[in-house]
C-alpha cells in the first residue's frame, strides 16, 4: 500500500525566512496530494493541494511542488509568520488519503 | 452548511470495554473515513466508507469496526480496548473521489478523545 514520508519531524525558523517541507510517496498511481494545518487543540484544514498533472501550485505565501519522476513533493511558505506556527501534514492519495507524519513547524518572532 | 459533526467529544474508558463514537458529515458528502491521531504517529487512516460500503481499510485489528447508515451519518466501534487504543479519533467527510475540483477534499471533524484506563 501507500506509504508518505515526511521531513523534517521539526522546524524552527525565524520570522520572514522560508520554510520548506518535504514528502516522498511510494505508490506511483497517487494523483492527488494535499497539505493541511493543524493548530494545537484544532482540526486539520486543508491548506493547499496538488494534482498530478500539475507541477506547481501557489495560493499567496504557499506554494507546492510535485516531482512525479522522483515522487516527492514539498510545501513551501515564503515570509513567516508567528501564525504559521502549526503541525503540517502531506498526505497522498489514489483511493485513500494517506498521511505523513507531520512536521511541527514553529516561527520565531 | 454545518460542519463535520464528531461526538462525544470526551471520553473515559477502563481496559476490556468498547466504544462506539459518532461522524455526521457535511450535508451533500457521502463519504466518511475514520483516522486515528496519536503524538508522533501522525494521522493513521481507519476506513473509508461510502453508501454505506466499506470502500477501504487500513492497517487496524479486527477490533476496530465501522458502518454507515443511509443518511451518510458513520460510526465506529472499538471493542476489548487496550491502553494504545487512546488517541483523537479524527472522522472527515467529502463528496467522494473524482475530477471535479474539490471532490477529494477532506474536511475533518473536531475529533473524538478516547482515555483508556
Amino acid at each position: 500500500g501507500e506509504n508518505v514520508e515526511q521531513h523534517p519531524s521539526t522546524l524552527s525558523v525565524q520570522e520572514g525566512d522560508s520554510a520548506v517541507i518535504k514528502c516522498t510517496y511510494s505508490d506511483s498511481a497517487s494523483n492527488y496530494f494535499p497539505w493541511y494545518k493543524q493548530e494545537l487543540g484544532k482540526r486539520p484544514q486543508l491548506i493547499i493541494d496538488i494534482r498530478s498533472n500539475v507541477g506547481e501550485k501557489k495560493d499567496q505565501r504557499i506554494a507546492v511542488t510535485l516531482n512525479k519522476t522522483a515522487k516527492h513533493f514539498s510545501l513551501h511558505i515564503t515570509e513567516t509568520q508567528p501564525e504559521d506556527s502549526a503541525v503540517y501534514f502531506c498526505a497522498a492519495s489514489k483511493n485513500k488519503l494517506v498521511f505523513g507524519a507531520g512536521t511541527i513547524l514553529r516561527v520565531k518572532s | 452548511k454545518a460542519g463535520v459533526t464528531q461526538t462525544p467529544r470526551y471520553l473515559i474508558k477502563t481496559r476490556g470495554q468498547q466504544v462506539t463514537l459518532s461522524c455526521s458529515p457535511i450535508s451533500g458528502h457521502r463519504s466518511v473515513s475514520w483516522y486515528q491521531q496519536t503524538p508522533g504517529q501522525g494521522l493513521q487512516f481507519l476506513f473509508e466508507y461510502f453508501s454505506e460500503t466499506q470502500r477501504n481499510k487500513g492497517n487496524f485489528p479486527g477490533r476496530f469496526s465501522g458502518r454507515q447508515f443511509s443518511n451518510s451519518r458513520s460510526e465506529m466501534n472499538v471493542s476489548t480496548l487496550e491502553l494504545g487504543d487512546s488517541a483523537l479519533y479524527l472522522c472527515a467527510s467529502r463528496a467522494w473521489t473524482g475530477p471535479l475540483p474539490g471532490a477529494n477534499v477532506l474536511t475533518f471533524g473536531a475529533g473524538s478523545r478516547l482515555t483508556v484506563l
